[in-house]
Protein backbone atom coordinates (compact mmCIF):
# COMPACT_ATOMS: atom_id res chain seq x y z
CA UNK A 1 0.00 0.00 0.00
CA UNK A 2 1.40 3.61 -0.73
CA UNK A 3 1.97 5.98 1.57
CA UNK A 4 0.33 8.65 -0.28
CA UNK A 5 -2.90 7.29 -1.42
CA UNK A 6 -5.38 9.46 -4.02
CA UNK A 7 -8.39 9.51 -5.39
CA UNK A 8 -9.76 9.47 -8.00
CA UNK A 9 -6.99 8.37 -10.49
CA UNK A 10 -8.49 9.99 -13.64
CA UNK A 11 -11.40 12.51 -13.93
CA UNK A 12 -13.38 14.54 -16.42
CA UNK A 13 -15.83 17.12 -16.59
CA UNK A 14 -17.37 19.45 -17.70
CA UNK A 15 -16.38 23.08 -17.62
CA UNK A 16 -17.69 25.10 -15.30
CA UNK A 17 -18.56 22.24 -12.94
CA UNK A 18 -17.09 22.18 -9.09
CA UNK A 19 -13.76 19.29 -8.72
CA UNK A 20 -12.76 17.61 -5.56
CA UNK A 21 -9.79 15.20 -5.75
CA UNK A 22 -9.02 13.74 -2.43
CA UNK A 23 -5.55 12.69 -1.08
CA UNK A 24 -5.00 9.95 2.15
CA UNK A 25 -1.73 9.73 3.91
CA UNK A 26 -0.30 6.95 6.11
CA UNK A 27 3.16 8.60 7.14
CA UNK A 28 2.81 11.31 9.70
CA UNK A 29 3.84 14.65 8.12
CA UNK A 30 4.73 18.19 8.83
CA UNK A 31 3.25 19.58 5.48
CA UNK A 32 1.56 18.76 2.57
CA UNK A 33 2.05 20.12 -1.01
CA UNK A 34 -0.44 20.23 -3.71
CA UNK A 35 1.41 20.76 -7.71
CA UNK A 36 -0.24 20.66 -10.77
CA UNK A 37 1.54 19.35 -13.69
CA UNK A 38 0.71 20.16 -17.62
CA UNK A 39 1.34 18.11 -20.69
CA UNK A 40 4.29 19.81 -21.06
CA UNK A 41 5.38 18.61 -18.24
CA UNK A 42 6.33 21.16 -15.89
CA UNK A 43 5.52 21.08 -11.85
CA UNK A 44 4.14 24.19 -10.88
CA UNK A 45 3.35 24.12 -6.79
CA UNK A 46 -0.26 24.76 -6.05
CA UNK A 47 -0.87 24.80 -2.15
CA UNK A 48 1.49 24.05 0.65
CA UNK A 49 -0.63 23.50 4.37
CA UNK A 50 -0.25 21.74 7.19
CA UNK A 51 -3.93 23.00 8.83
CA UNK A 52 -6.80 24.53 7.68
CA UNK A 53 -7.92 25.63 4.66
CA UNK A 54 -6.15 27.64 1.49
CA UNK A 55 -7.65 29.16 -1.03
CA UNK A 56 -5.81 30.67 -4.43
CA UNK A 57 -8.43 32.23 -6.71
CA UNK A 58 -11.03 29.15 -8.24
CA UNK A 59 -8.01 26.67 -6.44
CA UNK A 60 -9.19 25.45 -2.48
CA UNK A 61 -7.33 23.29 -0.51
CA UNK A 62 -8.14 21.29 2.75
CA UNK A 63 -6.00 19.01 5.40
CA UNK A 64 -7.64 17.45 8.35
CA UNK A 65 -4.25 16.11 10.27
CA UNK A 66 -6.21 14.27 12.86
CA UNK A 67 -8.17 12.40 9.69
CA UNK A 68 -4.46 12.79 7.86
CA UNK A 69 -6.74 13.62 4.46
CA UNK A 70 -6.44 16.82 2.37
CA UNK A 71 -8.73 18.25 -0.31
CA UNK A 72 -8.20 20.16 -3.66
CA UNK A 73 -11.23 21.55 -4.48
CA UNK A 74 -11.25 23.70 -8.00
CA UNK A 75 -14.81 25.99 -8.39
CA UNK A 76 -15.73 26.55 -11.86
CA UNK A 77 -13.39 24.50 -13.85
CA UNK A 78 -12.04 25.69 -17.26
CA UNK A 79 -10.13 23.22 -19.78
CA UNK A 80 -6.85 24.95 -19.09
CA UNK A 81 -7.89 23.10 -15.69
CA UNK A 82 -6.47 20.05 -17.42
CA UNK A 83 -3.33 18.41 -15.78
CA UNK A 84 -2.24 15.79 -13.32
CA UNK A 85 -2.63 16.99 -10.09
CA UNK A 86 -0.12 15.30 -7.40
CA UNK A 87 -0.36 15.51 -3.32
CA UNK A 88 2.58 15.07 -1.99
CA UNK A 89 3.34 14.05 2.16
CA UNK A 90 6.24 15.72 3.64
CA UNK A 91 7.21 13.57 6.87
CA UNK A 92 10.88 15.38 6.89
CA UNK A 93 12.21 17.28 3.93
CA UNK A 94 11.38 15.20 1.40
CA UNK A 95 8.21 14.60 -0.88
CA UNK A 96 6.49 10.93 -0.94
CA UNK A 97 4.21 11.63 -3.34
CA UNK A 98 1.17 10.67 -4.60
CA UNK A 99 0.35 8.46 -7.72
CA UNK A 100 -1.59 11.62 -9.69
CA UNK A 101 -4.98 12.15 -10.32
CA UNK A 102 -5.35 13.11 -14.34
CA UNK A 103 -8.22 15.68 -14.62
CA UNK A 104 -9.35 16.75 -18.02
CA UNK A 105 -12.26 19.33 -18.54
CA UNK A 106 -13.91 19.48 -21.74
CA UNK A 107 -15.71 22.60 -23.47
CA UNK B 1 13.83 35.45 -9.71
CA UNK B 2 14.54 32.92 -12.89
CA UNK B 3 13.35 29.81 -10.93
CA UNK B 4 15.03 27.01 -10.90
CA UNK B 5 16.86 26.30 -13.51
CA UNK B 6 17.94 22.57 -15.29
CA UNK B 7 20.09 22.16 -18.52
CA UNK B 8 19.67 20.63 -20.70
CA UNK B 9 15.80 20.67 -21.32
CA UNK B 10 16.32 17.36 -23.73
CA UNK B 11 19.13 15.01 -23.79
CA UNK B 12 19.37 12.14 -26.35
CA UNK B 13 22.68 9.81 -25.70
CA UNK B 14 23.87 6.62 -26.83
CA UNK B 15 23.77 3.54 -23.97
CA UNK B 16 26.85 3.36 -22.23
CA UNK B 17 27.90 6.94 -22.45
CA UNK B 18 28.32 9.48 -19.78
CA UNK B 19 25.44 12.15 -19.20
CA UNK B 20 25.54 15.23 -17.00
CA UNK B 21 22.45 17.07 -15.84
CA UNK B 22 22.90 20.68 -14.05
CA UNK B 23 20.80 22.64 -11.83
CA UNK B 24 20.89 26.37 -10.50
CA UNK B 25 18.27 26.87 -7.33
CA UNK B 26 16.88 29.71 -6.30
CA UNK B 27 19.15 31.74 -4.45
CA UNK B 28 18.64 31.73 -0.71
CA UNK B 29 17.18 28.06 -0.48
CA UNK B 30 19.16 25.95 1.39
CA UNK B 31 17.90 22.65 -0.23
CA UNK B 32 18.20 20.87 -3.34
CA UNK B 33 16.50 17.98 -4.56
CA UNK B 34 17.08 15.44 -7.52
CA UNK B 35 13.72 13.73 -8.70
CA UNK B 36 13.08 11.31 -11.33
CA UNK B 37 9.71 11.01 -13.29
CA UNK B 38 9.00 8.06 -15.56
CA UNK B 39 5.57 6.34 -16.63
CA UNK B 40 6.02 3.26 -14.60
CA UNK B 41 6.92 4.40 -11.26
CA UNK B 42 5.66 7.80 -11.59
CA UNK B 43 8.21 10.72 -8.85
CA UNK B 44 10.38 9.65 -7.32
CA UNK B 45 13.08 11.35 -5.08
CA UNK B 46 16.65 10.31 -5.70
CA UNK B 47 19.21 12.49 -3.41
CA UNK B 48 18.82 15.65 -1.82
CA UNK B 49 21.50 18.06 -0.11
CA UNK B 50 21.04 20.72 2.37
CA UNK B 51 23.23 23.27 2.86
CA UNK B 52 25.75 21.51 0.12
CA UNK B 53 25.66 18.59 2.12
CA UNK B 54 23.84 15.21 0.57
CA UNK B 55 21.18 14.31 2.95
CA UNK B 56 19.62 11.31 1.73
CA UNK B 57 20.63 9.51 -1.35
CA UNK B 58 18.97 6.20 -0.76
CA UNK B 59 16.92 6.76 -3.66
CA UNK B 60 20.11 6.75 -6.16
CA UNK B 61 19.23 3.73 -7.83
CA UNK B 62 22.90 2.39 -7.91
CA UNK B 63 26.96 3.09 -8.47
CA UNK B 64 26.04 4.38 -11.93
CA UNK B 65 24.39 7.60 -10.39
CA UNK B 66 26.37 10.20 -8.28
CA UNK B 67 25.37 14.06 -7.69
CA UNK B 68 27.27 16.65 -6.51
CA UNK B 69 26.49 20.41 -5.06
CA UNK B 70 30.20 21.70 -4.89
CA UNK B 71 28.43 25.06 -3.99
CA UNK B 72 25.26 26.68 -3.01
CA UNK B 73 24.62 27.87 -6.51
CA UNK B 74 25.16 25.13 -8.63
CA UNK B 75 24.47 20.92 -8.73
CA UNK B 76 25.53 17.95 -11.11
CA UNK B 77 23.64 14.34 -11.35
CA UNK B 78 25.72 12.34 -13.44
CA UNK B 79 25.00 9.02 -15.33
CA UNK B 80 28.11 6.92 -16.12
CA UNK B 81 27.57 4.65 -17.73
CA UNK B 82 23.86 5.42 -18.93
CA UNK B 83 21.55 2.64 -19.92
CA UNK B 84 17.97 2.62 -21.85
CA UNK B 85 16.18 1.76 -18.47
CA UNK B 86 17.81 5.55 -17.25
CA UNK B 87 15.68 7.49 -19.82
CA UNK B 88 12.83 9.63 -17.65
CA UNK B 89 12.59 13.02 -17.17
CA UNK B 90 14.81 14.02 -14.43
CA UNK B 91 13.65 17.29 -12.11
CA UNK B 92 15.50 19.27 -9.85
CA UNK B 93 13.62 21.34 -6.94
CA UNK B 94 14.74 23.52 -4.27
CA UNK B 95 13.28 25.10 -0.96
CA UNK B 96 14.14 27.51 1.71
CA UNK B 97 12.62 25.66 4.50
CA UNK B 98 10.77 22.82 3.11
CA UNK B 99 7.97 22.61 5.35
CA UNK B 100 6.78 25.98 5.50
CA UNK B 101 7.14 27.61 1.77
CA UNK B 102 6.95 24.64 -0.32
CA UNK B 103 9.16 23.07 -3.07
CA UNK B 104 10.05 24.89 -6.59
CA UNK B 105 10.93 22.66 -9.55
CA UNK B 106 12.72 23.73 -12.71
CA UNK B 107 11.71 22.47 -16.19
CA UNK B 108 12.79 19.15 -15.76
CA UNK B 109 15.53 17.52 -18.51
CA UNK B 110 13.89 14.70 -20.69
CA UNK B 111 16.60 11.98 -21.10
CA UNK B 112 16.32 9.63 -23.72
CA UNK B 113 19.05 6.96 -23.87
CA UNK B 114 19.18 4.68 -26.91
Amino acid sequence: KNEVEQSPQNLTAQEGEFITINCSYSVGISALHWLQQHPGGGIVSLFMLSSGKKKHGRLIATINIQEKHSSLHITASHPRDSAVYICAAIPTDKLIFGTGTRLQVFP
Amino acid sequence: DAGVIQSPRHEVTEMGQEVTLRCKPISGHDYLFWYRQTMMRGLELLIYFNNNVPIDDSGMPEDRFSAKMPNASFSTLKIQPSEPRDSAVYFCASSPVTETYGYTFGSGTRLTVV
